[in-house]
């Protein structure tokens, strides 16, 4: 069966420009997470959803945003980017209970300028 | 607040020698479950193998084996027969079995280790 799919694999912005990144969890998933990865921050929980409901949220300010629609696919919208916000952007869908395991996309590589 | 370290930035081996990365978690919750990912160059994130913190029996996949002591709060990988394909970075995580709250979906991670197998 297909995997997580995330779109795009790349992307380059501008200071001050806002995206949209997408996933699309596994067939069945109903719970999609979103992770921010940096080589000095590590893997940081950015949020959950499930059914369309954002269930928890990491420490991140409110110009990282997300939503979930009714066939479980994902967006994450970051608006006035900033240079560190360049990061490796992963996703990852699960059947929602913590035993499950999360199985993660490619993610998304945001490089901002 | 749980939190997960992993004290080795990076290991090397030789094909088909074992190698055991480390891990050590600190909790209050009474059941969890442990986790190894792989992130290869390709960058995506491997469940290598899962742990139930209520089960006594380490778990196994193939060449993959862990050490979980739970009153030690470590959980450390075993590799065996290494493989040049098993070059690549490795991350112990951390989630409450009960994962509701603040817990839904919020994985803990360690720093990682990186490992190199050499031909």
């Amino acid at each position: 069966k297909a995997g997580v799919t995330q779109t795009p694999r790349y992307l380059i912005k501008t200071r001050g420009q806002q995206v949209t990144l997408s996933c699309s969890p596994i067939s069945g998933h109903r719970s999609v997470s979103w992770y921010q990865q940096t080589p000095g921050q590590g893997l940081q929980f950015l949020f959950e959803y499930f059914s369309e409901t954002q269930r928890n949220k990491g420490n991140f300010p409110g110009r990282f945003s997300g939503r979930q629609f009714s066939n479980s696919r994902s967006e994450m919208n970051v608006s006035t980017l900033e240079l560190g916000d360049s990061a490796l952007y992963l996703c990852a869908s699960s059947l929602a209970r913590a035993g499950d395991g999360y199985t993660f996309g490619s993610g998304t590589r945001l490089t901002v300028v | 607040a749980q939190t997960v370290t992993q004290s080795q930035p990076e290991m090397s081996v030789q094909e088909a020698e074992t190698v055991t990365l480390s891990c050590t978690y600190d909790t209050s919750e009474s059941n969890y479950y442990l986790f190894w990912y792989k992130q290869p160059p390709s960058r995506q994130m491997i469940l290598v193998i899962r742990q139930e913190a209520y089960k006594q029996q380490n778990a196994t996949e193939n060449r993959f084996s862990v050490n979980f002591q739970k009153a030690a709060k470590s959980f450390s990988l075993k590799i065996s027969d290494s493989q040049l394909g098993d070059t690549a970075m490795y991350f112990c995580a951390f989630i409450p079995a009960n994962a509701g709250g603040t817990s839904y979906g919020k994985l803990t991670f360690g720093q990682g280790t990186i490992l190199t197998v050499h031909p």
